[in-house]
């Protein structure tokens, strides 16, 4: 079946532009996350979808950012007035259930703000 | 802040030779997993090693979790040119079911 998509694959905007980002899970996978990874570094946590409760919204940088998950499957990252510091890729994950689960990625948005 | 801290930071070796990469972590853990990433690319899930687990294989993959130590190692055997990447490891704390990533080993297999 299909992994986990997301889109745009590469985002060039102007800074103090806002930019969504769409990623689609594999159907059935309840748990969904979005991870940072800038150049040559590790993953940085952002935000986690589990079933109906609420999301785990402790790795936003700040309230310019926010993430919502309609219908327990598509979410949508947006980045609102972005600044140069978030340029990075941006990863979307999804799994079968928290806990004892590996999770899927995505390809990443690639997301450069000029 | 990262979890999980891997070593070395680069690795090169040459087709044939076995790489091993080391992972250390700080708080307990519920399992201890492996990825994989190519350039450009999401990661991929290598092999999963849960908390009371010693040793694990899985073809060329041998993971090792010592949780005294609090450390990790992979070992990939008989290395290929196509195992150049990178490579995390994710510890899962079991409490907000979140993984933290490692800032990852980059491994140069040459012919």
């Amino acid at each position: 079946g299909a992994g986990v998509s997301q889109s745009p694959s590469n985002k060039v905007t102007e800074k103090g532009k806002d930019v969504e980002l769409r990623c689609d899970p594999i159907s059935g996978h309840t748990a969904l996350y979005w991870y940072r990874q800038s150049l040559g570094q590790g993953l940085e946590f952002l935000i986690y979808f589990q079933g109906n409760s609420a999301p785990d919204k402790s790795g936003l940088p700040s309230d310019r950012f926010s993430a919502e998950r309609t219908g327990g499957s598509v979410s949508t990252l947006t980045i609102q007035r972005t600044q140069q510091e978030d340029s990075a890729v941006y990863l979307c994950a999804s799994s079968l259930a928290p806990g004892n689960s590996p999770l899927h990625f995505g390809n990443g948005t690639r997301l450069t703000v000029t | 802040s990262q979890q999980g801290e891997e070593d070395p930071q680069a690795l090169s070796i040459q087709e044939g030779e076995n790489a091993t990469m080391n992972c250390s972590y700080k708080t307990s853990i519920n399992n201890l997993q492996w990825y994989r990433q190519n350039s450009g690319r999401g990661l991929v899930h290598l092999i999963l090693i849960r908390s009371n687990e010693r040793e694990k294989h899985s073809g060329r993959l041998r993971v090792t979790l010592d949780t005294s130590k609090k450390s990790s190692s992979l070992l990939i055997t008989a290395s290929r040119a196509a195992d150049t990447a990178s490579y995390f490891c994710a510890t899962d704390t079991g409490t907000a079911s979140k993984l933290t990533f490692g800032t990852g080993t980059r491994l140069q297999v040459t012919l």
